[in-house]
């Protein structure tokens, strides 16, 4: 079946350590986001990408990095330099934008605690 | 002023009422709208799209306002399995494409 896959749904990290969620999807979408949700808080967008080799920042990029080597592909750093990382990380993706009306799909989610 | 705004609520209401929930947007370019479910701890999922002719889906309605820039979704005959957080999406496209969220509206439907 066609969809999004993020991993891993769990992930413990230490204080000063980065560490990288993994996103991947199969329906050769062009456009994928990343975005953070904190308890009782709606989404903020992190890193967007609209094609292969090409993205922008969110509106809270500070201490996140991305890559988008593959299409298929569109995996978030989570660095040391980001102070606060605890929360429930989304990454989503969507036929070609320059189409308004494609609807967004979204991965289960990925669960950060900093321990 | 945020790009989108919602009534975070809880609306709470008994089963079988009729509820309707808003959301406004600021930037008039705006070209597609979505309303999207968020049960507790799980990932959005598209619930319907909103056309600017209104549209219907059951016991779900979606209408659009260009001209007051907000759209709305009425829940009729609400079931206890509606309870969830009812999220806008503003779409902008373009060169910069760009998809925002409302801050969400929570419902608890209860006996």
């Amino acid at each position: 079946d066609g969809g999004i896959t993020q991993s891993p749904k769990y992930l413990f990290r230490k204080e000063g350590q980065n560490v990288t969620l993994s996103c991947e999807q199969n329906l050769n979408h062009d456009a994928m986001y990343w975005y953070r949700q904190d308890p009782g808080q709606g989404l903020r967008l992190i890193y967007y990408s609209q094609i292969v080799n090409d993205f922008q920042k969110g509106d809270i990029a500070e201490g996140y990095s991305v890559s988008r080597e593959k299409k298929e592909s569109f995996p978030l750093t989570v660095t040391s330099a980001q102070k606060n990382p605890t929360a429930f990380y989304l990454c989503a993706s969507r036929d070609s934008p320059a189409y308004s009306g494609n609807t967004i799909y979204f991965g289960e989610g990925s669960w950060l605690t900093v321990v | 002023r945020k790009e989108v705004e919602q009534d975070p609520g809880p609306f709470n209401v008994p089963e079988g009422a009729t509820v309707a929930f808003n959301c406004t947007y600021s930037n008039s370019a705006s070209q597609s709208f979505f309303w999207y479910r968020q049960d507790c701890r799980k990932e959005p999922k598209l619930l319907m799209s909103v056309y600017s002719s209104g549209n219907e889906d059951g016991r779900f309605t979606a209408q659009l306002n260009r001209a007051s820039q907000y759209i709305s979704l009425l829940i009729r005959d609400s079931k206890l399995s509606d309870s969830a957080t009812y999220l806008c999406v503003v779409v902008r496209d373009g060169t910069a494409s760009k998809l925002t969220f409302g801050t969400g509206t929570r419902l608890q439907v209860t006996l």
